[in-house]
């Protein structure tokens, strides 16, 4: 119901776009969330944005991720800029089942980020 | 931002035994609508992460019954009443009281 893509190999200080493709349910309905899984390390917060386009990111990405969506075409992005090596992480879109105290009840194959020269 | 801790963060447990994962928050994640926005996940090897239990106690949608959550403001547990081979993966606690959500750092569950 959730399918990533764009993910790859990139050099420090590039740029990559994720995509997330929702099927199955009302997409505009629900606000969608970016979660991260960096090697050898646990589940990270990325970023989310709410069913009226509000974003938020975590510090660790705040300037240099940006989130959006387009109801239409029932799609999730994640802009990364300014890429760090410690970016490096497969990133999960997830689905936010409610709009206090959120969880997570969504979630994608993933998409993997490498950020390496 | 909130912390959270989880103990132990790894946990070896022979099939049809219990297992008890303890998460710590570093403040109180009773918000003012008297829930508590607490959360359990478990991410299975080579797959993506599936949502547990919500608000402390809720089991979601087709989750086993021998899961099951339980605390209150800082102090949290998920319980695990038989332990089944398909229960090993990594298991994570989160908050939702405020952004930046955080998670825990994971207990590892393998069974002997």
């Amino acid at each position: 119901q959730l399918l990533e893509s764009g993910g790859g190999l990139v050099q420090p200080g590039g740029s990559l776009r994720l995509s997330c493709v929702a099927s199955g349910f009302s997409f505009s309905n629900y606000p969608m969330t970016w979660v991260r899984l960096a090697p050898g390390k646990g589940l990270e917060w990325v970023s989310a944005i709410s069913v009226s386009h509000v974003p938020d990111f975590a510090e660790s990405v705040k300037g240099r991720f940006t989130i959006s969506r387009d109801n239409s075409e029932k799609t999730l992005y994640l802009q990364m800029n300014s890429l760090r090596a410690d970016d490096t992480a497969v990133y999960y879109c997830a689905r936010i089942k409610q709009a206090i105290g959120w969880y997570f009840d969504v979630w994608g194959r993933g998409s993997q980020v490498t950020v390496s020269s | 931002d909130i912390v959270m801790t989880q103990t132990p963060l790894s946990l070896s447990v022979t099939p049809g035994q219990p297992a008890s994962i303890s998460c710590r928050s570093s403040q109180s994640l009773l918000y003012r609508d008297g829930k508590t926005y607490l959360s359990w996940y478990l991410q299975k090897p080579g797959q993506s992460p599936q949502v547990l239990i919500y608000e402390v106690s809720n089991r979601f949608s087709g989750v086993p019954d021998r899961f099951s959550g339980s605390g209150s403001g800082t102090d949290f547990t998920l319980k695990i009443s038989r332990v089944e081979a398909e229960d090993v993966g990594i298991y994570y606690c989160m908050h939702s009281l405020q952004v930046p959500s955080t998670f825990g750092p994971g207990t590892k569950v393998e069974i002997k």
